[in-house]
């Protein structure tokens, strides 16, 4: 167990809606990061917070928005979904801005 | 763009024998990680490399990073059926938050 918690594990949902993936980092840290793995992409990195502010961002759609709120947890939103969307969805967190990251168990969402 | 390539994708192997993986990237890396992910999970922090020609040893494992920081090996002594998994290898860099790059993994089989 890292510590990392994922809500909800599993979400199966239709195209064109919008779901909330919600992220709780290990405590005491302040970076949150998400990743998408696909069959077809891998492990891609989506966008990284710390302390509340983006500090970092990968290949993350316009699509999809996400934000850190005062008590560390992130939220992740995919909107307008296509069937494409359909993969893991993964939260990891650090200490600090740098360093080791620890991911979590994952969300894994069904776009049908 | 930096890429990862990872050998070979499958590997199904018999309990006690021995296996390398391997892991080339397109440039230099800045930090050298390798992760296992089991099904249902997210991956988890083998270890970290960062000079060039470093060896590292965890148990059975054994991780080499090449001298010119471009390639890495993991080499598993008498492979066990708790070693099945996803091995990825990863470039972490700093410059721009703390992003990971991931190569495609190496899926391990080890059948008792």
């Amino acid at each position: 167990d890292s510590g990392v918690t994922q809500t909800p594990k599993h979400l199966i949902t239709a195209t064109g809606q919008r779901v909330t993936l919600r992220c709780s980092p290990r405590s005491g840290d302040l970076s949150v990061y998400w990743y998408q793995q696909s069959l077809d992409q891998g492990l891609q990195f989506l966008i990284q917070y710390y302390n509340g502010e983006e500090r970092a961002k990968g290949n993350i759609l316009e699509r999809f928005s996400a934000q850190q709120f005062p008590d560390l947890h992130s939220e992740l939103n995919l909107s307008s979904l296509e069937l494409g969307d359909s993969a893991l969805y993964f939260c990891a967190s650090s200490v600090l801005e740098t360093g080791s990251q620890y991911f979590g168990p994952g969300t894994r969402l069904t776009v049908l | 763009t930096q890429l990862l390539e990872q050998s070979p994708q499958f590997l199904s192997i018999q309990e006690g024998e021995n296996l390398t993986v391997y892991c080339n990237s397109s440039s230099v890396f800045s930090s050298l990680q390798w992760y296992r992910q089991e099904p249902g999970e997210g991956p988890v922090l083998l270890v970290t490399v960062v000079t060039g020609g470093e060896v590292k040893k965890l148990k059975r494992l054994t991780f080499q990073f090449g001298d010119a920081r471009k390639d890495s090996s993991l080499h598993i002594t008498a492979a066990q059926p708790g070693d099945t998994g996803l091995y990825l290898c990863a470039d972490l860099n700093n410059n721009a938050g703390n992003m990971l790059t991931f190569g495609g993994g190496t899926r391990l089989m080890v059948k008792p």
